[in-house]
């Protein structure tokens, strides 16, 4: 299995820029996870979708972020605009219903200047 | 609502010698619970969870951890600590009920394996 696959595994980008995180899940996993890491506030969730739904949006920071999941196998992060304070390490991860683990891809690290 | 605390967010051992990273919780039904290790500019990896049954898990690498209701606690241990096994240590927590399975996860523990 290839696991969850998150592009691109870095970014840098100006201040004021739009930038798009993409996550695919593994095949058959329902459930997508969307979390921020930072060494201030640990691991934070920002998003999670259950069937393609938006369940709870509740860490999301504020309105520049948004997230999309428009089919099973495919999720988008969206910053616009972006800012210095928005970099950290973004994961993606995904899981089945039930008492079932996540598994995490391997990161996205975002360089706002 | 549920919880989860680390106790300890830098813990070192010396090579050999036993690994106890500490987490409690706090959840409103019964939970489920999960340790995840994370190495440097990787992503988070599942360790060992407890869901219903046994208490003491077992889990990748020689780790185990103990559920324990009456103290809250599931607790991290490893016999004889390894240089690889340097990393940070996340505890989680989800509830037993629900569709979507959230996870509260702690602040996390960097464990420094000294040799």
């Amino acid at each position: 299995d290839a696991g969850v696959i998150q592009s691109p595994r870095h970014e840098v980008t100006e201040m004021g820029q739009e930038v798009t995180l993409r996550c695919k899940p593994i095949s058959g996993h329902n459930s997508l996870f969307w979390y921020r890491q930072t060494m201030m506030r640990g691991l934070e969730l920002l998003i999670y979708f259950n069937n393609n739904v938006p369940i709870d949006d509740s860490g999301m920071p504020e309105d520049r972020f948004s997230a999309k999941m428009p089919n099973a196998s495919f999720s988008t992060l969206k910053i616009q605009p972006s800012e210095p304070r928005d970099s950290a390490v973004y994961f993606c991860a995904s899981s089945l219903d039930g008492p079932y683990e996540q598994y995490f891809g391997p990161g996205t690290r975002l360089t706002v200047t | 609502a549920q919880s989860v605390t680390q106790l300890g967010s830098h813990v070192s051992v010396s090579e050999g010698a036993l690994v106890l990273l500490r987490c409690n919780y706090s959840s409103s039904v019964p939970p489920y619970l999960f340790w995840y290790v994370q190495y440097p500019n990787q992503g988070l990896q599942l360790l060992l969870k407890y869901t219903t049954g046994a208490t003491l898990v077992k889990g990748i690498n020689g780790f185990e951890a103990e559920f324990k209701k009456s103290e809250t606690s599931f607790h991290l241990t490893k016999p004889s600590a390894h240089m690889s096994d340097a990393a940070e240590y996340f505890c989680a927590v989800s509830l037993s009920s629900g569709s979507a399975r959230q996870l509260t996860f702690g602040s996390g523990t960097q464990l420094t394996v000294l040799p």
